[in-house]
Order: structure tokens, then sequence, then C-alpha cells
């Protein structure tokens, strides 16, 4: 069963607007973590935010901030006033236990296009 | 300025050949991890690392390995390229499980 869902493949989004990127997850931890990962088409991988299953509030860093809502099992990515920069691979992942293995596991991904 | 370095960038080898991707990092983190990536998909597991001399296989099968000597390299090799071993290998270090991993800009293996 897939343990992270990113039902969107690609969205468009006006510069300056703010867009929202889906993901879900399932687990039955009540301990997890989750991340948001962006990946420009040159390949790396960068960290933008971090949510862990305990905290109280959404993270926000910066332009960006993560919808938690724990009883939907959702994470959502908001991204306000988006720049053509934005424009990239979007990865949502969870960080469950799993023996000793607190490996991240990721979605699918979403592919965003900012335009001008 | 990068604190994980992956070597070489992009690599074109012929079938049967044995290499060595490289990733070293900076940070004195003791967890390591290396995942594979077919373009615009999603990352898989393949290898990790809690520590020196500690090994493990992840979510995907994979038939290269890797070694931890030194807390800073983790290479992974291929005995024998195949075709069908042409992907993304991103390689990635972090601290604590709490915080995001540090991924290193990847290498494009390319075996024709």
């Amino acid at each position: 069963a897939q343990k992270i869902t990113q039902t969107q493949p690609g969205m468009f989004v006006q510069e300056k607007e703010a867009v929202t990127l889906d993901c879900t997850y399932d687990t039955s931890d009540p301990s997890y973590g989750l991340f948001w990962y962006k990946q420009p088409s040159s390949g790396e991988m960068i960290f933008l935010i971090y949510q862990g299953s305990y905290d109280q509030q959404n993270a926000t860093e910066g332009r960006y901030s993560l919808n938690f809502q724990k009883a939907r099992k959702s994470a959502n990515l908001v991204i306000s006033a988006s720049q053509l920069g934005d424009s990239a691979m979007y990865f949502c992942a969870m960080r469950e236990p799993s023996g000793s293995a607190r490996q991240l596991t990721f979605g699918s991904g979403t592919q965003l296009t900012v335009l001008p | 300025e990068a604190d994980i370095y992956q070597t070489p960038r992009y690599l074109v080898i012929g079938t049967g050949k044995k290499i060595t991707l490289e990733c070293s990092q900076t940070m004195g983190h003791d967890k390591m991890y290396w995942y594979q990536q077919d373009p615009g998909m999603e990352l898989h597991l393949i290898h990790y690392s809690y520590g020196v001399n500690s090994t493990e296989k992840g979510d995907l099968s994979s038939e290269s390995t890797v070694s931890r000597i030194r807390t800073e390299h983790f290479p992974l090799t291929l005995e024998s390229a195949r075709p069908s071993h042409t992907s993304q290998y991103l390689c990635a270090s972090g601290l604590t499980e709490d915080y995001g991993y540090t991924f290193g800009s990847g290498t494009r293996l390319t075996v024709v």
C-alpha cells in the first residue's frame, strides 16, 4: 500500500499567486515526521520544510508553509507568492520507525510550473 | 557550498563494466543513504548505513553493493553494469531523523 500519496502529477500557477501541493500519508505509528523537498531539473534534492507528528503548530519556512491536518492524514505544502524559480518537482516524504530503519519514504512527486 | 559530494555527476559506461559511485560528506553525519530515482519518478531507498562498518539493504532490491569504512565516505559499486541500471543515484546523509537529510547533487548513470 502507498504510504505517501501525491495525487497531482502536474500543477500550473501564475507568478505571484499561491499554490497548494497535496500530500496524504498512511501510518499507524503515533510518532512520525513529514518532509517536503524540491528537485529542480538539475537533479539535486533541496529540503524545504519539516513537520513532526506531535507539533501543535503548522510549520512555516519563509514562503513555504505546511498545512498539517492530522485527522485527515494530510500534509499539504503551500507556496505563497510563487516565483519563476519555484518551477520544479516537489516531493512529500515521511519518516517513520520501521524496525531500526528510520529512513524516508517518498511520494511520486508533483511537477510545478510557474507561469510568467 | 555543498557539504555532501557525489562524483561523477554524469557517467556513460558500457555493459559489463565495474563502476563505483563516490559519496563523501564533511558534516560528520553517522547516517548515510543511497536512493535510486528514474526520471520524473519517486526515490527508492537501496542502501543505508548508520555508521562505520554498518550497511543494510533498502526497500528496493539492487544489485549494487556499498561499504562504510570511514564515517565520511559511502561508495556504491556495481560489479557488472547493465542497461537496467540506468538511473539517477542520490546520496544523502543525516544527523537525526527529525530533520531533513542533506542530499548530494546525484550521479546520472547511463549504461549502453
